[in-house]
């Protein structure tokens, strides 16, 4: 069963707008949480990690939150752009264990 | 750098043939390891290394081989290949096994199996 659940599968934004994907994981105990980004046809590309005491942490247009006693992380997008489309990935580790468990992804479109 | 870089980038084999999967990085990283992505589903740990000599299974190591015989290269075989092989293949590495450390990802080898 797959500890870690992504939603939207997909979704589709105006360019300029903003969007939010979530991650829900069932990963205990809980040591970080990366999001990363898979552009069509490469390899994935990390954002941003956080540990289990950390809430938000930014890249540049993409901020994640995350909340460690509802096992939920978001990574939102502001002002989108068309470089934006992607898949975005949430992947969960636990303490000493480098096995990492990956979410199936969202997929973004950024349309003009 | 190159990073992380992996060859064939597409190929196309017939059911129950063999071949490899070539993975390569020059940034003097310990742990490598070979996922596969398959659609609707998470990225799963085939096979990893900790360093060079030194291999494990994965999640899903069934019908894989890899060897580590130095630190730069890690190469996946493919004994006798099936269509439920058929995905996307990622090679990716790290400074150490810790999930601290970022993982590099290659560009992906894109393996279809007739």
């Amino acid at each position: 069963k797959n500890q870690v659940e992504q939603s939207p599968q997909s979704l589709i934004i105006l360019e300029g707008k903003n969007c939010t994907l979530q991650c829900n994981y069932t990963v205990s105990p809980f040591s970080n949480l990366r999001w990363y980004k898979q552009d069509t046809g490469r390899g994935p590309v990390s954002l941003t990690i956080m540990t289990f005491s950390e809430n938000t942490k930014s890249n540049g247009r993409y901020t994640a939150t995350l909340d460690a006693d509802t096992k939920q992380s978001s990574l939102h997008i502001t002002a989108s752009q068309l470089s934006d489309s992607a898949s975005y990935i949430c992947v969960v580790s636990a303490p000493n264990d480098y096995k990492l468990s990956f979410g199936a992804g969202t997929t973004v479109t950024v349309r003009a | 750098n190159a990073g992380v870089t992996q060859t064939p980038k597409f190929q196309v084999l017939k059911t129950g043939q063999s071949m490899t999967l070539q993975c390569a990085q020059d940034m003097n990283h310990e742990y490598m390891s070979w996922y596969r992505q398959d659609p609707g589903m998470g990225l799963r740990l085939i096979h990893y290394s900790v360093g060079a000599g030194i291999t494990d299974q994965g999640e899903v190591p069934n019908g894989y081989n890899v060897s580590r015989s130095t630190t730069e290269d890690f190469p996946l075989r493919l004994l006798s290949a099936a269509p439920s092989q058929t995905s996307v293949y990622f090679c990716a590495s790290s400074y150490q096994e810790s999930s601290y450390n970022e993982q590099f990802f290659g560009p992906g080898t894109r393996l279809t199996v007739l």
